[in-house]
């Protein structure tokens, strides 16, 4: 069973500046198996990025990158919207879906 | 625009049933598979199961194994997802979504259900 550790678990910073969350898998996953949400107090879970690729609507300061079992969301000049909570996600042939446990992105 | 609407809160007894409903409205479940998540108050995200409308196949989460069903009705477009034997910790905001490729795409706006005695 695939873990997916995140870190920081929280992470301070101020608008303007850029973030970079990583999401660790326990074991090799591939490039294209593992996506990011972000998660607002009191609202759904929204698709961010999924593989490669920024889900609709989604700005360009956001991206994934990494491979293997190593990977991260940036997110260059942070906007006041941007502060919320991310989560990892990991799904291929089983039909299991596997969450990290959050890096909440708090305004220092 | 594809939305998914959620059935309202719950507040039941321990040891009772609930149902949450989930239903596509500007368009249909089509060949996509319904997926369901739990989030407990204050804490991350679970994966509960997932059901593929258009067959009626089902997978569990082995934690919900035995305890959870998930149905769904192709002609109304409604998923449902039933937990049993309810207990204090099933507490949580259950979550409905919409499964594409490897992703969860579009997402419900989530079901509070409180267990309390």
């Amino acid at each position: 069973e695939i873990v997916l550790t995140q870190s920081p678990g929280t992470l301070s910073l101020s608008p303007g500046e850029s973030a970079t969350l990583s999401c660790r898998a326990s074991q090799n996953i591939g490039s294209t198996s593992l996506a990011w949400y972000q998660q607002k107090p009191g609202q759904a879970p929204r698709l961010l990025i999924y593989g490669a690729n920024r889900a609709t609507g989604i700005p360009d300061r956001f991206s994934g990158g990494g491979s293997g079992a190593d990977f991260t969301l940036t997110i260059s000049s942070l906007e006041p919207e941007d502060f919320a909570v991310y989560y990892c996600q990991h799904h291929d042939r089983s039909p299991t879906f596997t969450f990290g446990q959050g890096t909440k992105l708090e305004i220092k | 625009q594809a939305q998914l609407v959620q059935s309202g809160a719950e507040v039941k007894k321990p040891g009772s049933s609930v149902k949450v409903s989930c239903k596509a409205s500007g368009g249909t479940f089509g060949s996509f598979s319904v997926t369901w998540v739990r989030q407990v108050p204050g804490e991350g995200l679970e994966w509960m199961g997932g059901i593929i409308p258009i067959s009626g196949t089902a997978d569990y989460a082995q934690t919900f194994q035995g305890r959870v069903t998930m149905t769904a009705d192709q002609a109304t477009s409604t998923a449902y997802m039933e937990v049993s034997s309810l207990r204090s910790d099933d507490t949580a905001v259950y979550f409905c979504a919409r499964k594409f490729q490897n992703w969860l795409d579009l997402w419900g706006q989530g079901t509070l259900v409180t267990v309390s005695s």
